[in-house]
């Protein structure tokens, strides 16, 4: 059964490095998304992607986050200097329409020290 | 925009009986679908069911099922049966983009 990959599972950073974080949705979907899992809180939108475009983003995105899919079959997520805050599980998500399943990726869990 | 409210943070059942999780919802889109996810402690996030709000049938998958109220926006999850395995968080999900609520952490007792 396809599934959407990320990698790494879990990655530690220091505070003000930048970090990439890499998903591999299911390849004939055509919408992509990142989310933010604050431990114990609820998901939360980041961004979604469609046509090589940001097709919406939240507040929560700002100038330090970036995303790009850079071949055609990964999808990644930059965070230019993070913050201890940014410390969370980061998914992925693909869907081939906007309105159908949306599936998850296991997830990458990011620490800030 | 859009909202979703889950007022029970915690609920539990016996093993076999049925549990009701609750859900209303806010949307402005005229034509949205509705979902309930299940995250297990490995934090994958796992879609147990899926409404479509132009539907009037209440949607149905094996043990699970919904109560679709749209005049209440109003989307409660059904669990009959309820087993084991079905201990974990779950959140309801709203529209294209997927407003999550703030989950229901279930627990179900032997």
């Amino acid at each position: 059964e396809p599934e959407v990959t990320q990698t790494p599972s879990h990655q530690v950073t220091q505070m003000g490095q930048e970090v990439i974080l890499r998903c591999v949705p299911i390849s004939n979907h055509l919408y992509f998304y990142w989310y933010r899992q604050i431990l114990g809180q609820k998901v939360e939108f980041l961004v979604s992607f469609y046509n090589n475009e940001i097709s919406e983003k939240s507040e929560i995105f700002d100038d330090q986050f970036s995303v790009e899919r850079p071949d055609g079959s990964n999808f990644t997520l930059k965070i230019r200097s993070t913050k201890l805050e940014d410390s969370a599980m980061y998914f992925c998500a693909s869907n081939f329409d906007r309105d159908t399943e949306a599936f998850f990726g296991q997830g990458t869990r990011l620490t800030v020290v | 925009a859009q909202t979703v409210t889950q007022s029970q943070p915690e609920m539990s059942v016996q093993e076999a009986e049925t549990v009701t999780l609750s859900c209303t919802y806010d949307t402005s889109e005229s034509d949205y679908y509705l979902f309930w996810y299940k995250q297990p402690p490995s934090r994958q996030m796992i879609l147990v069911i899926r409404q479509e709000a132009y539907k009037q049938q209440n949607a149905t998958e094996n043990r699970f099922s919904v109560n679709f109220q749209k005049a209440a926006k109003s989307f409660s999850l059904k669990i009959s049966d309820s087993q084991l395995g079905d201990a974990a968080m779950y959140f309801c999900a709203c529209g294209s983009r997927l407003t999550f609520g703030e989950g229901t952490q279930l627990t179900v007792n032997p």
